[in-house]
């Protein structure tokens, strides 16, 4: 079965500091990896997605995440915080069985602050 | 293209009375999921549905039930409904490996 596991429930940075979103994995086939981004009242919006190309992926509004499958991580990170990035992340993982599985398994999700 | 809709938006409900949320997916999309969010439990899957067959589905108990049509419209039930129950439903449909998620149904069960 696959699982994440997202560490601190709540990041606080500065605007302009680096945003830096820890997410590990378990999998026993390669997977499917995403980053969620959630404004209050609203639903989940893509940010970008591993499927076995690239190892480095970049996203929308700057962000971008780095899989490494010997650290079973894909930390999201973003160079400088704006305050508009205010918002709740969620990584999410999905067994790559080809186009027949879009069951999503989330982390509890990371709640970043950014202080001007 | 459009995105997701869901219906309603808001919905209060009491103890014991049964509720049916809708999803739109985008067009040209045949899979619908559908997951519930609570902030204990997080983001839990409850089911997918393909060409009007379900495919997955997650560990709820059967009062929670959904069906598509075949225009991949999808529609949940919740019977008997319990307090805990009280949730912001989220659909999601899915292509090309993505899954793009609508605003959610926030329920209440008062």
């Amino acid at each position: 079965a696959q699982s994440v596991t997202q560490l601190g429930s709540h990041v606080s940075v500065s605007e302009g500091a680096l945003v830096l979103l820890r997410c590990n994995y378990s999998s026993s086939v390669p997977p499917y990896l995403f980053w969620y981004v959630q404004y209050p009242n609203q639903g989940l919006q893509l940010l970008l997605k591993y499927t076995s190309a690239a190892t480095l992926v970049k996203g929308i509004n700057g962000f971008e995440a780095e899989f490494k499958k010997s650290e079973t991580s894909f930390h999201l990170t973003k160079p400088s915080a704006h305050m508009s990035d205010a918002a709740e992340y969620f990584c999410a993982v999905r067994k790559d069985s080809g186009g027949s599985n879009y069951k999503l398994t989330f982390g509890k999700g990371t709640l970043l602050t950014v202080n001007p | 293209k459009a995105g997701v809709t869901q219906t309603p938006r808001y919905l209060i409900k009491t103890r014991g009375q049964q509720v049916t949320l809708s999803c739109s997916p985008i067009s040209g999309h045949r899979s619908v999921s559908w997951y519930q969010q609570t902030p204990g439990q997080g983001l839990q899957f409850l089911f997918e549905y393909f060409s009007e067959t379900q495919r997955n589905k997650g560990n709820f108990p059967g009062r929670f039930s959904g069906r598509q049509f075949s225009n991949s419209r999808s529609e949940m039930n919740v019977s008997t409904l319990e307090l805990g129950d009280s949730a912001l439903y989220l659909c999601a449909s899915s292509g090309n490996y993505e899954q793009y998620f609508g605003p959610g149904t926030r329920l209440t069960v008062t």
